[in-house]
């Protein structure tokens, strides 16, 4: 069956270019989640969502990003004037309930 | 406060030997505590979860893992390696309240198989 997807796959901005990143969950997962992947380390979460609401955003690191998840379906992740720290790889997951599947990333290239 | 730790960067084995990747935890209730592996520029991929009952527990890829409450443990392992099995393998835990939604990560363990 079909898979966490995301879009793009990479993403090279220049500095202060906003960019979005997409999820396409899992159909009928409640729940999703964003991490941020340096290379060779593990991820570090950045929000969670129950359906459309948005639980838990404490590890965004600042106001800069800001995700979203309207229908409690495809989620967005919107980071504004990028900088060059922001260069990372963005995960996704869903999870219907104690698991969570991962997407293949997009990898976003700060220069 | 809730941990993670793989104590090896990083574990050599030669093709056709057993393995094993190390993880123990810490958490304030019952562990709920995963297994994934990353292939070069790919996603995370599901390996195997202990919840409860059985210690070894089966996944992916004739991988399979020991839940030892006694040393906090729950390590990877693997009867024979493959080459392809080359790649960075991690190790979550969380607490076993499913309010509590957040995995802790551990820092990964690159694992290479050489023919």
């Amino acid at each position: 069956g079909a898979g966490v997807s995301q879009s793009p796959r990479y993403k090279v901005a220049k500095r202060g270019q906003d960019v979005a990143l997409r999820c396409d969950p899992i159909s009928g997962h409640v729940s999703l989640f964003w991490y941020q992947q340096a290379l060779g380390q593990g991820p570090e979460f950045l929000t969670y969502f129950q359906n459309e609401a948005q639980l838990d955003k404490s590890g965004l690191p600042s106001d800069r990003f800001f995700a979203e998840r309207p229908e409690g379906s495809v989620s967005t992740l919107k980071i504004q004037r990028t900088q060059q720290e922001d260069s990372a790889v963005y995960l996704c997951a869903s999870s219907p309930g104690r698991e969570q599947f991962f997407g293949p990333g997009t990898r976003l290239t700060v220069l | 406060a809730q941990s993670v730790a793989q104590p090896e960067d990083q574990v050599n084995v030669a093709e056709g030997n057993p393995l094993t990747v190390k993880c123990t935890y810490s958490v304030s209730g019952n562990p709920y505590l995963f297994w994934y592996v990353q292939y070069p520029n790919r996603g995370l991929q599901f390996l195997l979860k202990y919840i409860t009952g059985d210690n070894l527990v089966k996944g992916s890829y004739g991988f399979e893992a020991e839940f030892n409450k006694s040393q906090t443990s729950f390590h990877l392992k693997k009867p024979s390696a493959l080459v392809s099995d080359s790649a960075l393998y991690f190790c979550a835990v969380r607490d076993g309240v499913d309010s509590n939604y957040q995995l802790i990560w551990g820092a990964g363990t690159k694992l290479i198989i050489k023919p």
